[in-house]
């Protein structure tokens, strides 16, 4: 089955410093990725939606030049925070669509997720 | 706008015995209707979908799900629960009029006990 891998599973930095997030499809191309949030016990925060080869769509709320995305290939989007503080400490999690299936009713499937620790 | 509903924040269940989870969408138009799973610092596991056809659907691991129309439902539920089924679970809506967006309820944490 479709496979996503997320990397890295956890990362600790210092504040002020940036952070990037690997999101890669394994097997299928993705031409949609969605980034999502998760704080502790409550639901998904969805961020963006990339794009591959346009820019991404960001979800009202959330600072773009905080949070910047690339899709630069139909297999692999990153998240950069950049300029991390410890309010940006979450976990982080993508899912990929596959480029194939039709439009109606895709699953989407997850990365393993990144938790981020500002210090 | 689109909205799922989980009321319930926590589910205990006895081993063996029968568990349910409910979820309530809100869509103006047709839904599609996912359950996910999560397990702790994990990324989302997808169990069911309800697209279009039989109101009963059955999933991974012995999972099934009601899409019921009039009240606007899709119930997760398992006959004999397992300990290893404690997770956090997640109904998910889609709505074809609102783009390719997923919506996620806030989810409810299954304690499945011995």
């Amino acid at each position: 089955g479709a496979v996503v891998s997320q990397h890295p599973s956890r990362v600790i930095c210092k504040s002020g410093t940036s952070v990037k997030i690997e999101c890669r499809s394994l097997d299928f191309q993705a031409t949609t990725m969605f980034w999502y949030r998760q704080f502790p016990k409550q639901s998904l925060m969805l961020m963006a939606t990339s794009n591959e080869g346009s820019k991404a769509t960001y979800e009202q709320g959330v600072e773009k030049d905080k949070f910047l995305i690339n899709h630069a290939s139909l297999t692999l989007s990153t998240l950069t925070v950049t300029s991390a503080h410890p309010e940006d400490s979450s976990f982080y999690i993508c899912s990929a669509r596959d480029k194939m299936q039709s439009s109606g009713a895709n699953v989407l499937t997850f990365g393993a997720g990144s938790r981020l620790t500002v210090l | 706008a689109q909205s799922v509903a989980q009321p319930e924040d926590q589910v205990n269940v006895a081993e063996g015995n029968p568990l349910t989870v409910k979820c309530t969408y809100s869509v103006s138009g047709n839904p599609y209707l996912f359950w996910y799973v999560q397990y702790p610092n994990r990324g989302l596991q997808f169990l069911l979908k309800y697209i279009t056809g039989d109101n009963l659907v059955k999933g991974s691991y012995g999972f099934e799900a009601e899409f019921n129309k009039s009240q606007t439902s899709f119930h997760l539920k398992k006959p004999s629960a397992l300990v290893s089924d404690s997770a956090l679970y997640f109904c998910a809506v889609r709505d074809m009029n609102y783009g390719q967006n997923f919506v996620f309820g806030p989810g409810t944490r299954l304690s499945v006990l011995p």
